[in-house]
């Protein structure tokens, strides 16, 4: 099992522009979740999914979009990036509510 | 607003020293409370979880949990440099509710 994949590992956007973060799972993970993390803080919550077909807000949800279409794939769309979107995005799945896998993140710089 | 408090530390242990790890949250009706430990540059790890008041033990570590004081402790015993990293806590809500909320972290530095 390749666990929590995210795509792409870092990237560059400028002012307005929109994109999408990949989330993917192999671990017949119910729950999902994404979260974003400035430097020298903790993580916030973005938003996340109980299955698929359910998505809800976390705390930060501004600017921001999720689906969740299948149980595999959770993707966030950013639309118009801001430079307060600049942070590390983390993905995340879980069973059951005890254990969340992290996937590796996703760097994202807005110029 | 629902809040997790920790100190940022960074906190300093001697090797082999045991580390102790503060964290207070709001929301008296939180259920369930997580520590996780992020090396930097990467994603974070689940090191345990606890439900109950009172201790619970694996291996090194001890979480601890008193909710009349709105406070869990995570300690680490026996300290290793390799233990040198961001210590995250979390909590989720009451039942229906699958959102964490974590803490900004302790920094733990083991001085060899």
């Amino acid at each position: 099992n390749a666990g929590v994949t995210q795509t792409p590992k870092f990237r560059i956007l400028k002012i307005g522009q929109s994109m999408t973060l990949q989330c993917t799972q192999d671990m017949n993970h119910n729950y999902m979740y994404w979260y974003r993390q400035d430097p020298g803080m903790g993580l916030k919550l973005i938003y996340y999914s109980v299955g698929a077909g359910i998505t809800d807000k976390g705390e930060v949800p501004n600017g921001y979009n999720v689906s969740r279409s299948t149980t595999e794939d959770f993707p966030l769309r950013l639309e118009l990036a801001a430079p307060s979107q600049t942070s590390v995005y983390f993905c995340a799945g879980a069973t059951d509510t005890d254990t969340q896998y992290f996937g590796p993140g996703t760097r994202l710089t807005v110029l | 607003q629902k809040e997790v408090e920790q100190n940022s530390g960074p906190l300093s242990v001697p090797e082999g020293a045991i580390a102790s790890l503060n964290c207070t949250y709001s929301d008296r009706g939180s259920q369930s409370f997580f520590w996780y430990r992020q090396y930097s540059g990467k994603s974070p790890e689940l090191i345990m979880f606890i439900y109950s008041n009172g201790d619970k033990e694996d291996g090194r570590f001890t979480a601890q949990l008193n909710k009349a004081s709105q406070y869990v402790s995570l300690l680490i015993r026996d300290s290793q440099p390799s233990d040198s990293a961001t210590y995250l806590c979390a909590v989720m809500g009451g039942s229906g509710t699958y959102k964490y909320i974590f803490g900004t972290g302790t920094r733990l530095k083991v001085l060899a």
